[in-house]
């Protein structure tokens, strides 16, 4: 089926640089598309999400980009801490909000 | 309030046990979720209850039973579980409402079955 999926399964970068994680999707009707962040012994947590009719959205120290031409989604962490170190998922859904499918996950790893 | 709250943190049972996951919340949410998540894997969808109607069942085995009692309680009951349905079990909500697509998780149920 359609789904949803990363590139890099581990990114390491040091503290105060800017951070890239990329997701690739396949289903065009997906009305949002999603960032999720989990720690270690936690649930997921909403970090940003992005509307299909958009290409930028920006948060608090975050930005997601689409791009539907080729089906691409990133998100961008600028000045990144120890505390962004986690596992981090897209994910897509319908306009109510049901989520359907997670992606492969990337961990980010934080120099000190 | 802005919790999904799960109870219990951690659940060790027999494959001939009965036991049940509870998760509230109390945010006036209307849709709820149960997901499964295996080590080093992202969340895999269970079941959906919108307005307190099951809504979607992605093919999960019928050992796992959904129950939601009202809109804010939902529940797993789990019979004659497998080895391999050890896993953490998020329960997850949002306002199912149009333009919004953010959903609260809790903390999860960490579940081994022996």
């Amino acid at each position: 089926g359609e789904s949803v999926g990363l590139h890099l399964p581990t990114l390491s970068v040091q503290e105060g640089d800017n951070s890239i994680i990329n997701c690739a999707y396949s289903n065009s009707a997906s009305d949002y598309f999603i960032w999720y962040k989990q720690e270690s012994g936690k649930g997921p947590q909403f970090i940003i999400d992005i509307r299909s009719n958009m290409d930028k959205r920006q948060g608090q120290r975050v930005t997601v980009l689409l791009n539907k031409t080729v089906k691409h989604l990133s998100l961008q962490i600028a000045a990144t801490q120890p505390g962004d170190s986690a596992v981090y998922f897209c994910a897509e859904s319908d306009n109510a909000g049901n989520m359907l499918t997670f992606g492969g996950g990337t961990r980010l790893m934080v120099k000190p | 309030d802005t919790e999904v709250t799960q109870t219990p943190k951690h659940l060790v049972m027999g494959m001939t046990n009965k036991k049940s996951l509870k998760c509230e919340q109390h945010m006036g949410h209307r849709a709820m979720y149960w997901y499964k998540q295996k080590a080093k894997k992202p969340p895999e969808l269970m079941f959906v209850y919108s307005y307190e109607k099951l809504s979607i069942n992605e093919s999960v085995p019928s050992r796992f039973s959904p129950e939601c009692p009202n809109s804010s309680l939902l529940n797993l009951h789990l019979h004659a579980l497998q080895p391999e349905d050890s896993a953490l079990y998020l329960c997850a909500s949002s306002p199912a409402v149009r333009g919004s697509a953010e959903a609260f998780f809790g903390q999860g149920t960490r579940l081994t079955v022996v």
